[in-house]
């Protein structure tokens, strides 16, 4: 299965200011999925890139906010713009991989930037 | 729109003993698959087993099984002998099969394994 490098792993930012997460995986993948995760709690879907599109975004997320690129079928970022403390959690990236029985069989994630905004 | 709950926030187990996770789940599709995901304070997400709903066997691997009752739209996770290694976070989820085929997860379940 893919294996996904995620980067940071960890900062901590100033408030007012931004931050760049990286996921870079191991073979070509078709949907990447980046998702919020506040301590100890479940996964929350920001939004979906596609390669070559605009990302779709889910309810209560914009693309000001959270802008994300995906420039090829191994690599996404998601930026976290104009931070603030209620920022600070645990982002984590996803990948759907091309191979059908891969797909089928399950996504593999990023190991998650632990984000602090102060 | 789909639905995944959790309803035990945490749960404890004896090392060596039995245990089962709850997860229930709401939808109007008929084909879809489930997963279990582990997550551990490393924060990495696991797979620790999937299930294709058109299939009516219970899925299983080594010490994990699910119990699925598609009807009850039911989906626990069993998991036999615990180890210590088996305390984390555990998610249900549910991926659509449509659209982006997008993962919607439970709430999570605290597993602690106690020795």
């Amino acid at each position: 299965s893919a294996v996904i490098s995620q980067k940071p792993s960890r900062d901590i930012c100033q408030r007012g200011t931004s931050l760049t997460i990286q996921c870079q995986v191991d073979s070509q993948v078709t949907m990447m999925f980046w998702y919020r995760q506040q301590p100890g709690q479940s996964l929350t879907l920001i939004a979906t890139a596609n390669q070559g599109s605009e990302a779709t975004y889910e309810s209560g997320f914009v693309i000001d906010k959270f802008p994300i690129s995906r420039p090829n079928l191994t690599f996404s970022t998601l930026t976290v713009s104009n931070m603030s403390p209620e920022d600070s959690s645990i982002y984590l990236c996803s990948a759907q991989p091309r191979d059908r029985g891969e797909f089928w069989y399950g996504y593999t994630f990023g190991s998650g930037t632990r984000l602090t905004v102060v | 729109a789909q639905t995944v709950t959790q309803s035990q926030p945490e749960m404890s187990v004896q090392e060596a003993e039995t245990v089962t996770l709850s997860c229930t789940y709401d939808t109007s599709e008929s084909d879809y698959y489930l997963f279990w995901y582990k997550q551990p304070p490393s924060r990495q997400m696991i797979l620790v087993i999937r299930q294709e709903a058109y299939k009516q066997q219970n899925a299983t691997e080594n010490r994990f099984s699910v119990n699925f009752q598609k009807a009850a739209k039911s989906f626990s996770l069993k998991i036999s002998d615990s180890q210590l290694g088996d305390a984390a976070m555990y998610f249900c989820a549910y991926r659509t099969t449509s659209g982006t085929y997008k993962y919607i997860f439970g709430t999570g379940t605290r597993l602690k394994v106690l020795a």
